[in-house]
């Protein structure tokens, strides 16, 4: 079965751009997480996805969102992307909601200059 | 904030078994601990998880202490491979406003 698949795997944009990050659970699975990593913050939860509708969301500013789509896929964009949004992105799969065994994909890593 | 505390790091002979300790004490009664861990560049790795009763599978084990205030993950014979970040966190199995909230982990470095 194959795992989690995040592109792109390496993004550099410069402040104030967008981007759009995409993330392709494991067959089956209809939960989608979103998660920042850096070094200062560690693993911090950005939101999740079930049945294309956003079921939680953390504590980040409106700048970033995301959706699903009908076949469980999902994307996560940031608006005027500033130094600080520079982070590891992952993505995690699970078969529903609330579940804590999630699959985490290798993550899309951003560099904002 | 993480609901768990862990040492920064800790190191293992390799051959040996590593035992990483988690504190959870406000841990409820529904709420399950789980294990990840991530090798560097990775993204994590789910290790195992349970509720009240020690838990094994061919990754680790899991000694979660009667209180289930704290719990020990356990890598029986660790190889060099098993160098990572460890992250024990605690969630409810099903609800609608759980977040899995990853502390900064333990650091394990496996010594040859």
């Amino acid at each position: 079965k194959a795992g989690v698949t995040q592109t792109p795997r390496y993004l550099i944009k410069t402040r104030g751009q967008q981007v759009t990050l995409s993330c392709s659970p494991i067959s089956g699975h209809r939960s989608v997480s979103w998660y920042q990593q850096t070094p200062g913050q560690g693993l911090q939860f950005l939101f999740e996805y079930f049945s294309e509708t956003q079921r939680n969301k953390g504590n980040f500013p409106g700048r970033f969102s995301g959706r699903q789509f009908s076949n469980s896929r999902s994307e996560m964009n940031v608006s005027t992307l500033e130094l600080g949004d520079s982070a590891l992105y992952l993505c995690a799969s699970s078969l529903g909601r609330g579940q804590g065994e999630q699959f985490f994909g290798p993550g899309t890593r951003l560099t904002v200059l | 904030d993480a609901k768990t505390t862990q040492p920064p790091s800790m190191d293992c002979a390799e051959g040996r078994a590593a035992n990483l300790p988690c504190n959870h004490s406000t841990i409820s009664g529904n709420e399950y601990v789980y294990w990840y861990r991530q090798i560097h560049s990775q993204g994590p790795q789910y290790i195992i998880h349970g509720l009240k009763n020690n838990e094994t599978n061919e990754m680790a084990s899991l000694i979660i202490t009667e209180d289930r205030k704290s719990s020990t993950l356990i890598l029986p014979h660790a190889t060099l491979r098993d160098t990572a970040v460890y992250y024990c966190i605690v969630r409810v199995g099903m609800n609608r406003d759980d977040k899995i909230i990853f502390g900064k982990g333990t650091r394990l470095h496996i010594l040859p």
